[in-house]
């Protein structure tokens, strides 16, 4: 079974420079996530989407990001301009069912550094 | 939402069992705990989940007491690729609409030593 898939998994950008990431799910799986991994704290849970629609998105800094997941697959997680300290890891996961302490599979992540 | 907490960094010696509490004093009637494990530059992986007693898989032990307040994830025989962060959640899975079930906290970050 193939695992949840992200690109790019290396990122550089300037300041006030825009980024997008791109997540593939595992196939069947209707719950998708995207974390925000800081070096040395926990992932903490950016935007939460069941098929096309968004369950929570509370934490998600919407003046600059967003979010979107065309036809309940794939998503795309953008960053418009982005600030130094949105440099981390991005992580995405999908998972069976909706509820959030069930078994998630997370993605490699893509390290965004922003100089 | 119950919040946990874990000791910060833990070591161990090759072949010893490491037993990890995280204590949950505020865990709800249907909340089921979680942990998960994170290597470096890797997403985290699911471990073990349980809801009372005494759960087994083929990594791993997780012990829960009575009053649920507190769980123990027990890895016997470390060797030194389990060097790692674990994560302990505590949530509803029946909760439907997942929110403000996913806090991963700072973990334990676990060394084990040759």
């Amino acid at each position: 079974e193939a695992g949840v898939a992200q690109s790019p998994r290396y990122k550089i950008i300037e300041k006030r420079q825009s980024v997008a990431f791109w997540c593939n799910p595992i196939s069947g799986h209707a719950t998708l996530y995207w974390y925000q991994q800081i070096l040395g704290q926990g992932p903490k849970l950016l935007i939460q989407f069941q098929n096309n629609g968004v369950v929570d998105d509370s934490q998600l800094p919407k003046d600059r990001f967003s979010a979107e997941r065309l036809k309940g697959v794939d998503s795309t997680l953008k960053i418009q301009p982005a600030k130094l300290e949105d440099s981390a890891v991005y992580l995405c996961a999908s998972s069976l069912t909706p509820s959030g302490v069930y078994e998630q599979y997370f993605g490699p992540g893509t390290r965004l550094t922003v100089t | 939402l119950a919040k946990t907490t874990q000791p910060i960094s833990m070591d161990s010696y090759e072949g010893q069992e490491v037993n990890i509490t995280c204590s949950h004093n505020n865990i709800a009637t249907n909340d089921y705990i979680t942990w998960y494990q994170q290597f470096p530059s890797q997403g985290p992986r699911f471990i073990i989940q349980g809801y009372k007693t005494k759960v087994t898989n083929e990594v791993a032990s997780l012990f829960i007491p009575a009053d649920r307040k507190s769980s123990t994830l027990s890895l016997p025989r470390v060797s030194l690729s389990d060097t790692a962060v674990y994560y302990c959640l505590v949530g509803d899975i029946s909760d439907q609409t997942g929110a403000n079930n996913l806090f991963f906290g700072t973990g334990t970050r676990l060394t084990v030593i040759p």
